[in-house]
Protein backbone atom coordinates (compact mmCIF):
# COMPACT_ATOMS: atom_id res chain seq x y z
CA UNK A 1 0.00 0.00 0.00
CA UNK A 2 1.46 3.43 -1.02
CA UNK A 3 -0.69 5.00 2.15
CA UNK A 4 -1.60 8.70 2.09
CA UNK A 5 -0.06 10.30 -1.15
CA UNK A 6 0.07 14.19 -1.69
CA UNK A 7 0.75 16.05 -4.44
CA UNK A 8 2.39 18.51 -5.91
CA UNK A 9 5.38 18.25 -2.67
CA UNK A 10 5.73 22.06 -2.92
CA UNK A 11 4.52 24.78 -5.07
CA UNK A 12 4.78 28.63 -5.29
CA UNK A 13 1.73 30.35 -6.26
CA UNK A 14 0.46 34.41 -7.02
CA UNK A 15 -1.95 36.23 -5.07
CA UNK A 16 -4.97 35.56 -6.73
CA UNK A 17 -3.97 32.43 -8.59
CA UNK A 18 -6.10 29.65 -7.69
CA UNK A 19 -4.59 25.66 -6.86
CA UNK A 20 -5.83 22.17 -6.27
CA UNK A 21 -4.07 20.01 -3.72
CA UNK A 22 -4.34 16.04 -4.34
CA UNK A 23 -4.61 13.80 -1.54
CA UNK A 24 -5.38 10.35 -2.04
CA UNK A 25 -5.22 7.20 -0.16
CA UNK A 26 -5.87 3.29 -0.55
CA UNK A 27 -6.71 1.96 2.58
CA UNK A 28 -10.18 2.30 2.33
CA UNK A 29 -10.59 4.68 5.19
CA UNK A 30 -13.70 6.35 5.62
CA UNK A 31 -11.93 9.66 7.30
CA UNK A 32 -9.99 11.94 5.61
CA UNK A 33 -9.05 15.37 6.76
CA UNK A 34 -6.71 18.64 6.08
CA UNK A 35 -4.29 20.29 8.51
CA UNK A 36 -2.40 23.13 8.12
CA UNK A 37 1.02 23.69 10.15
CA UNK A 38 2.36 26.99 10.89
CA UNK A 39 4.96 27.64 13.52
CA UNK A 40 4.14 28.39 16.66
CA UNK A 41 -0.18 27.44 15.83
CA UNK A 42 0.56 23.78 15.47
CA UNK A 43 -1.77 21.74 13.28
CA UNK A 44 -5.24 23.45 12.30
CA UNK A 45 -7.99 21.16 11.18
CA UNK A 46 -9.17 22.70 7.90
CA UNK A 47 -11.44 20.25 6.43
CA UNK A 48 -12.84 16.87 7.06
CA UNK A 49 -14.95 14.20 5.51
CA UNK A 50 -16.55 11.07 7.29
CA UNK A 51 -17.16 9.35 4.05
CA UNK A 52 -17.74 9.91 0.34
CA UNK A 53 -19.98 12.96 0.08
CA UNK A 54 -19.94 14.24 3.19
CA UNK A 55 -17.59 17.18 4.37
CA UNK A 56 -17.06 19.51 7.23
CA UNK A 57 -15.67 22.50 8.58
CA UNK A 58 -12.81 22.81 10.81
CA UNK A 59 -11.10 25.19 12.40
CA UNK A 60 -9.60 27.14 9.82
CA UNK A 61 -11.86 26.82 6.54
CA UNK A 62 -12.47 30.18 5.25
CA UNK A 63 -10.16 30.05 1.75
CA UNK A 64 -10.63 26.40 1.30
CA UNK A 65 -12.97 24.14 -0.71
CA UNK A 66 -13.36 20.74 -0.58
CA UNK A 67 -15.33 17.51 -2.35
CA UNK A 68 -15.22 14.15 -1.52
CA UNK A 69 -16.83 12.39 -4.47
CA UNK A 70 -14.58 9.01 -3.96
CA UNK A 71 -13.35 7.19 -0.91
CA UNK A 72 -9.93 7.49 -2.03
CA UNK A 73 -9.56 10.89 -2.59
CA UNK A 74 -10.09 14.43 -0.86
CA UNK A 75 -8.31 17.47 -2.87
CA UNK A 76 -8.29 20.61 -1.29
CA UNK A 77 -9.08 23.80 -3.55
CA UNK A 78 -7.57 27.45 -2.91
CA UNK A 79 -9.66 29.66 -5.04
CA UNK A 80 -8.21 32.47 -4.31
CA UNK A 81 -4.98 32.59 -2.88
CA UNK A 82 -3.38 34.34 -0.47
CA UNK A 83 -0.36 35.55 1.48
CA UNK A 84 -2.07 34.41 4.62
CA UNK A 85 -2.20 30.64 3.12
CA UNK A 86 1.64 30.15 2.97
CA UNK A 87 1.99 27.22 4.98
CA UNK A 88 2.51 23.11 5.17
CA UNK A 89 -0.42 21.40 4.06
CA UNK A 90 -1.17 17.83 5.49
CA UNK A 91 -3.91 15.21 4.46
CA UNK A 92 -4.49 12.58 6.57
CA UNK A 93 -6.98 9.43 7.52
CA UNK A 94 -8.34 6.98 9.57
CA UNK A 95 -10.75 4.28 9.74
CA UNK A 96 -13.64 5.17 11.77
CA UNK A 97 -12.61 6.94 14.78
CA UNK A 98 -8.92 5.81 15.22
CA UNK A 99 -5.28 6.43 14.24
CA UNK A 100 -4.92 8.98 11.44
CA UNK A 101 -2.27 8.68 9.06
CA UNK A 102 -0.78 11.38 7.55
CA UNK A 103 0.62 12.41 4.18
CA UNK A 104 4.31 13.40 2.86
CA UNK A 105 2.98 17.20 3.39
CA UNK A 106 2.59 20.20 0.28
CA UNK A 107 4.84 23.56 0.89
CA UNK A 108 2.60 26.02 -0.50
CA UNK A 109 3.96 29.72 -0.68
CA UNK A 110 2.12 32.65 -1.86
CA UNK A 111 3.63 35.87 -3.11
CA UNK B 1 -4.86 24.93 20.54
CA UNK B 2 -5.51 26.28 23.73
CA UNK B 3 -7.56 22.95 24.25
CA UNK B 4 -4.52 21.34 24.24
CA UNK B 5 -1.35 22.22 25.91
CA UNK B 6 2.58 20.97 25.18
CA UNK B 7 5.58 21.65 27.47
CA UNK B 8 7.95 22.45 26.95
CA UNK B 9 8.05 23.80 23.34
CA UNK B 10 11.66 23.10 23.18
CA UNK B 11 14.04 20.66 24.64
CA UNK B 12 17.84 20.29 24.00
CA UNK B 13 19.63 17.37 25.62
CA UNK B 14 22.55 15.52 26.28
CA UNK B 15 22.96 12.13 24.02
CA UNK B 16 22.32 9.18 26.87
CA UNK B 17 20.16 11.83 28.79
CA UNK B 18 16.30 10.94 30.07
CA UNK B 19 13.83 13.35 29.05
CA UNK B 20 9.92 13.69 29.29
CA UNK B 21 7.40 15.42 26.79
CA UNK B 22 3.88 16.36 28.29
CA UNK B 23 0.30 17.04 26.99
CA UNK B 24 -2.55 18.56 28.90
CA UNK B 25 -6.01 18.37 27.94
CA UNK B 26 -9.03 21.21 29.32
CA UNK B 27 -10.85 18.61 28.51
CA UNK B 28 -11.78 15.07 28.72
CA UNK B 29 -9.24 12.83 25.83
CA UNK B 30 -11.21 10.31 24.10
CA UNK B 31 -7.92 9.17 22.30
CA UNK B 32 -4.54 10.73 22.76
CA UNK B 33 -2.29 10.13 19.90
CA UNK B 34 1.61 10.78 19.81
CA UNK B 35 3.50 11.53 16.56
CA UNK B 36 6.91 12.09 15.48
CA UNK B 37 8.03 14.97 12.75
CA UNK B 38 11.03 15.12 11.35
CA UNK B 39 11.44 18.64 9.50
CA UNK B 40 10.01 18.71 6.10
CA UNK B 41 8.64 15.33 6.29
CA UNK B 42 4.95 14.00 7.40
CA UNK B 43 3.99 12.81 10.91
CA UNK B 44 4.82 9.56 11.78
CA UNK B 45 2.13 7.43 14.25
CA UNK B 46 3.91 6.43 17.30
CA UNK B 47 1.73 5.63 20.19
CA UNK B 48 -2.44 5.45 20.74
CA UNK B 49 -3.50 5.92 24.15
CA UNK B 50 -7.06 5.29 25.37
CA UNK B 51 -7.56 3.91 28.83
CA UNK B 52 -6.69 6.07 31.86
CA UNK B 53 -4.16 4.38 33.57
CA UNK B 54 -2.82 3.11 30.23
CA UNK B 55 1.27 3.19 29.23
CA UNK B 56 2.47 1.99 26.05
CA UNK B 57 6.14 1.25 24.98
CA UNK B 58 8.17 1.05 21.86
CA UNK B 59 12.04 0.67 21.99
CA UNK B 60 12.97 3.38 24.02
CA UNK B 61 9.86 5.27 23.90
CA UNK B 62 7.08 4.96 26.34
CA UNK B 63 3.84 7.15 26.57
CA UNK B 64 1.68 7.25 29.58
CA UNK B 65 -2.28 8.36 29.90
CA UNK B 66 -3.31 9.56 33.57
CA UNK B 67 -6.02 8.23 35.19
CA UNK B 68 -8.61 11.39 34.68
CA UNK B 69 -7.62 10.99 31.14
CA UNK B 70 -6.73 14.68 31.01
CA UNK B 71 -2.72 14.54 30.60
CA UNK B 72 -0.21 12.35 28.63
CA UNK B 73 3.54 12.20 29.27
CA UNK B 74 6.24 10.74 26.32
CA UNK B 75 9.19 9.74 28.30
CA UNK B 76 12.34 8.59 26.20
CA UNK B 77 15.17 6.76 28.01
CA UNK B 78 19.18 7.30 26.59
CA UNK B 79 18.06 9.28 24.22
CA UNK B 80 19.93 8.84 20.85
CA UNK B 81 20.14 11.51 18.04
CA UNK B 82 17.49 9.66 16.30
CA UNK B 83 15.27 10.56 18.57
CA UNK B 84 15.45 14.46 17.82
CA UNK B 85 12.65 15.88 16.14
CA UNK B 86 9.18 17.40 16.97
CA UNK B 87 6.80 15.74 19.13
CA UNK B 88 3.06 15.70 18.63
CA UNK B 89 0.80 15.26 20.92
CA UNK B 90 -3.50 14.92 18.95
CA UNK B 91 -6.10 14.39 20.82
CA UNK B 92 -9.78 12.94 20.19
CA UNK B 93 -11.57 15.24 22.44
CA UNK B 94 -15.32 14.06 23.04
CA UNK B 95 -17.12 16.90 22.04
CA UNK B 96 -15.17 16.70 18.57
CA UNK B 97 -16.10 13.22 17.38
CA UNK B 98 -13.52 11.90 14.53
CA UNK B 99 -11.26 15.11 14.01
CA UNK B 100 -7.90 15.52 16.34
CA UNK B 101 -6.83 18.32 18.30
CA UNK B 102 -2.98 19.07 18.10
CA UNK B 103 -0.77 20.27 20.68
CA UNK B 104 1.84 22.69 19.25
CA UNK B 105 4.39 20.32 19.33
CA UNK B 106 7.87 19.94 21.57
CA UNK B 107 11.02 20.44 19.19
CA UNK B 108 13.95 18.11 20.40
CA UNK B 109 17.43 18.36 19.70
CA UNK B 110 19.65 15.53 20.89
CA UNK B 111 23.39 16.52 21.12
CA UNK B 112 26.37 13.90 20.63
Amino acid sequence: NAGVTQTPKFQVLKTGQSMTLQCAQDMNHEYMSWYRQDPGMGLRLIHYSVGAGITDQGEVPNGYNVSRSTTEDFPLRLLSAAPSQTSVYFCASSYSRGTQYFGPGTRLLVL
Amino acid sequence: SQELEQSPQSLIVQEGKNLTINCTSSKTLYGLYWYKQKYGEGLIFLMMLQKGGEEKSHEKITAKLDEKKQQSSLHITASQPSHAGIYLCGADLATSGSRLTFGEGTQLTVNP
